[in-house]
């Protein structure tokens, strides 16, 4: 069974700092990841997604994840953060196109200023 | 705003009672995935719908039904309501029967007392 885990249920960094938050997953096949973003009283928004292909996977408001296969990670990155980014974070995996997607706890990011 | 459409936004009602939440997906999105989120549980993947039919199961209690209409608007029945149903739950839609990116709507708070 395919499952998720973020690292750390909450990140605080300061404005400017990087981001850093942390996806492992098990699956038995190679997964379709993602990231989504939650701000608060919202629903679900994509920031990025890795199917196939190069394993660098950029998204939007300046947010990127790398996909390493030895070890089963999807961390999601952003150089520099900026207040607008303090949100709920949700990892996501699943093993294929069609499969039902299995989503993280979630990691809440707070921006210091 | 991401297309999707849920009514009603907060919903109040006793324990043992029945609720019916809606959802509208976006413009030309043929699939459906409702999902129920609690600070205990997280993100729970309730049900998928697509172009009328079901397509996968999650974590769906048997109080609990679904159906997606001719004009693929969806409703998530809730019956012999329990205090822990109390969650907020998502409607989200996407193109195809593929997982790839999923556009949620605003949620429906449930509050069951």
């Amino acid at each position: 069974a395919q499952s998720v885990t973020q690292l750390g249920s909450h990140v605080s960094v300061s404005e400017g700092a990087l981001v850093l938050l942390r996806c492992n997953y098990s699956s038995s096949v190679p997964p379709y990841l993602f990231w989504y973003v939650q701000y608060p009283n919202q629903g679900l928004q994509l920031l990025l997604k890795y199917t196939t292909g190069a394993t660098l996977v950029k998204g939007i408001n300046g947010f990127e994840a790398e996909f390493k296969k030895s070890e089963t990670s999807f961390h999601l990155t952003k150089p520099s953060a900026h207040m607008s980014d303090a949100a709920e974070y949700f990892c996501a995996v699943s093993k294929t196109s069609y499969d039902k997607v299995i989503f993280g706890p979630g990691t809440s990011l707070s921006v210091i200023p | 705003d991401s297309g999707v459409t849920q009514t009603p936004k907060h919903l109040i009602t006793a324990t043992g009672q029945r609720v019916t939440l809606r959802c509208s997906p976006r413009s030309g999105d043929l699939s459906v995935y409702w999902y129920q989120q609690s600070l205990d549980q997280g993100l729970q993947f309730l049900i998928q719908y697509y172009n009328g039919e079901e397509r996968a199961k999650g974590n769906i209690l048997e109080r609990f039904s679904a159906q997606q209409f001719p004009d693929l608007h969806s409703e998530l029945n809730l019956s012999s309501l329990e205090l822990g149903d109390s969650a907020l739950y998502f409607c989200a839609s996407s193109p195809g029967r593929t997982l790839y990116e999923q556009y949620f709507g605003p949620g429906t708070r449930l509050t069951v007392t």
